[in-house]
This record gives C-alpha cells, structure tokens and sequence, in this order.
C-alpha cells in the first residue's frame, strides 16, 4: 500500500487480558516509530525502530508494554495485563530512515478496556 | 527535555480570513519542528517542515509557518482560511539528537462560513 497501515483499527478487550496491535509501515522505510494518543493529549513518544532492533524504548510506561519487529518491516506492539488506562489511540509512523526527519503516521488503533 | 506549547485550545476564524495557530518549543539543541492535521477519525497528516535554511516554509494547502528562534516559535498560517480548513493542528519538535517527535495538545481550528 501507499501508506503506514495499522490493525486492527478498533479493538475491545478487558481488564488484565494481552492484546496485540500491528503496523504495517511504508514499503522501504527503515525508521518505525510508536506514539499513544490519549484523549484531549497530542501523541505521546513510545519507542523507535531502526531495522530490527528498538533503537529508543524509552517512551514505554512500563514492562507490560513491549514492541518486535522481527524482520525490519511490519511491527507488533505487545501490551500485557491490560489497564483501563491503557485505554487510547495507538498509532504508528514511519520514516525513510532515522536521519530523514518527517514521519508519516498510519490511521492508528483505538484501543478500549473495559 | 524537549516540549511543545500550543497556548490555545481553539481557534475561530471566518472564512476567507487569515489564520494563525500558535506554536512554541523548547529543545536544548537545535530543533526540526513539525506541523500535523488530524481530521476526525484520521490518522496525522503532514503538513511542513522546518529542518534548517529559510525561517518561512511553506507546506501543503497553502499554509506555512516561520521559524523564530529568538522567540522559540513556530507559528502555523494561512492567508485565507477555508471551511474543510477545519480540523485539529499538532505542533512537533525533535532535537537534533535524537529520533522522538515532541507534540503539542493540539489546537482546534474552525472556521465559520
């Protein structure tokens, strides 16, 4: 596809239950990036990918939040234990690489804990 | 520890007037500094960039900002608004140094036909 892709798009879970959102990011795009958009708030820095590895995590709240990227292209963001402050827009970007400054973003999941 | 201030929550214009949507940044090198429009139910849209070179940019729609660095801002305009104009703005700084984007709370522009 043409863009960053994020699913799914909405996603209903309970209290203490795992979840796992996915990003598909621009084809050929090295740098990958995790914000949270709580409500009301700008997105708010996670964690950053450069190829396989987590180049900068220290966005994540806590250890039940965990991010792969296996082979450098799709992500998966892990969130275990899940609390209803958990709750928000979790939303992916991309970049050419880390030292190409502009990040285009995917459409996000929207993410509620009941 | 860098930082956005967007010191308006919203910003009502009639159109065909210009727009102004606030921006101040804090950063402890030199910043690259964003624009986003984010309509409902959409992801964040790039608008412009400022990275180094000229302090006024211009982006998409017609809009542009001019980086000020003795007053540490980067305000977003527009000489006449437009209704589809309205929608949510995100100011973004990175430092230099590293990879994390900075955002503000956003402001809400709407503009009155």
């Amino acid at each position: 596809g043409a863009g960053v892709s994020q699913t799914p798009s909405n996603k209903v879970t309970e209290k203490g239950k795992y979840v796992e959102l996915r990003c598909d990011p621009i084809s050929g795009h090295t740098a990958l990036y995790w914000y949270r958009q709580s409500l009301g708030q700008g997105p708010e820095f996670l964690i950053y990918f450069q190829g396989t590895g987590a180049a900068d995590d220290s966005g994540l709240p806590n250890d039940r939040f965990f991010a792969v990227r296996p082979e450098g292209s799709v992500s998966t963001l892990k969130i275990q234990r899940t609390e209803r402050g958990d709750s928000a827009v979790y939303l992916c970007a991309s970049s050419l690489s880390g030292q190409h400054p502009e990040q285009f973003f995917g459409p996000g999941t929207r993410l509620t804990v009941l | 520890a860098q930082s956005v201030a967007q010191p308006e929550d919203q910003v009502n214009v009639a159109e065909g007037n210009p727009l102004t949507v606030k921006c101040t940044y804090s950063v402890s090198g030199n910043p690259y500094l964003f624009w986003y429009v984010q309509y409902p139910n959409r992801g964040l849209q790039f608008l412009l960039k400022y990275i180094t070179g000229d302090n006024l940019v211009k982006g998409s729609y017609g809009f542009e900002a001019e980086f000020n660095k003795s007053q540490t801002s980067f305000h977003l305009k527009k000489p006449s608004a437009l209704v589809s104009d309205s929608a949510l703005y995100f100011c973004a700084v990175r430092d230099y140094g590293n990879n994390r984007l900075a955002f503000g709370k956003g402001n809400q522009v709407v503009v009155i036909p």
